[in-house]
């Protein structure tokens, strides 16, 4: 089952925007991840974030986590038409084997130039 | 960097056939090997989870006789579709753990049950 939602669902901006989604989850979590997704294709590993990290920057990707509220924000900034794709989140539970993750519901972003 | 090789990308057959999807680890060893499905615009759902050597683990609502998974070596994971059918449709994905590496996904194989 997933584990939690993300939003926006869908998400559209023009190049030179930043773009926020957030995403929220319901167990206890070793990490949390997010993953981007171009149109059928595989999944490419963004960036992970410990649950006792609380904010983790990878270039132009800023993540944030609160464990008290269970959610998680991923910001892309200065967006570009390249980063057209669908960004999920996916947690690996505090009980669950290692590698085991949950994903989100995802939000499909669009950077129009 | 870690590399997972997942094979067919795509691939079309009849109802009633079966349909094998090999997920290889390239440059390292994975002790463990997911398998996902995930329908169009949706999410990724994890069907079942493969250490080499034993039985694969699945997830409530997945049918073991109808997707089986072996996992035979360190390297190699395979699902087997059996006597697909049209609802069977859907992008499969694998991941690979191990080496340190982390999580690595492969680039996913597409059935269609036609």
């Amino acid at each position: 089952s997933q584990q939690g939602e993300e939003d926006p669902q869908a998400l559209s901006i023009q190049e030179g925007e930043n773009a926020t989604m957030n995403c929220s989850y319901k167990t206890s979590i070793n990490n949390l991840q997010w993953y981007r997704q171009n149109s059928g294709r595989g999944l490419v590993h963004l960036i992970l974030i410990r649950s006792n990290e609380r904010e983790k920057h990878s270039g132009r990707l800023r993540v944030t986590l609160d464990t008290s509220k269970k959610s998680s924000s991923l910001l892309i900034t200065a967006s570009r038409a390249a980063d057209t794709a669908s960004y999920f989140c996916a947690t690996e539970g505090a009980t669950d084997s290692w590698g085991k993750l949950q994903f989100g519901a995802g939000t499909q972003v669009v950077v129009t130039p | 960097g870690a590399v997972v090789s997942q094979h067919p990308s795509w691939v079309i057959c009849k109802s009633g056939t079966s349909v094998k999807i090999e997920c290889r680890s390239l440059d390292f060893q994975a002790t463990t090997m997911f398998w996902y499905r995930q329908f169009p615009k949706q999410s990724l759902m994890l069907m079942a989870t493969s250490n080499e050597g034993s039985k694969a683990t699945y997830e409530q609502g997945v049918e073991k006789d109808k997707f089986l998974i072996n996992h035979a070596s360190l390297t190699l994971s395979t699902l087997t579709v059996t006597s697909a059918h049209p609802e069977d449709s859907s992008f499969y994905i694998c991941s690979a753990v191990g080496g340190g590496y982390g999580y690595t996904f492969g680039s996913g194989t597409r059935l269609t049950v036609v």
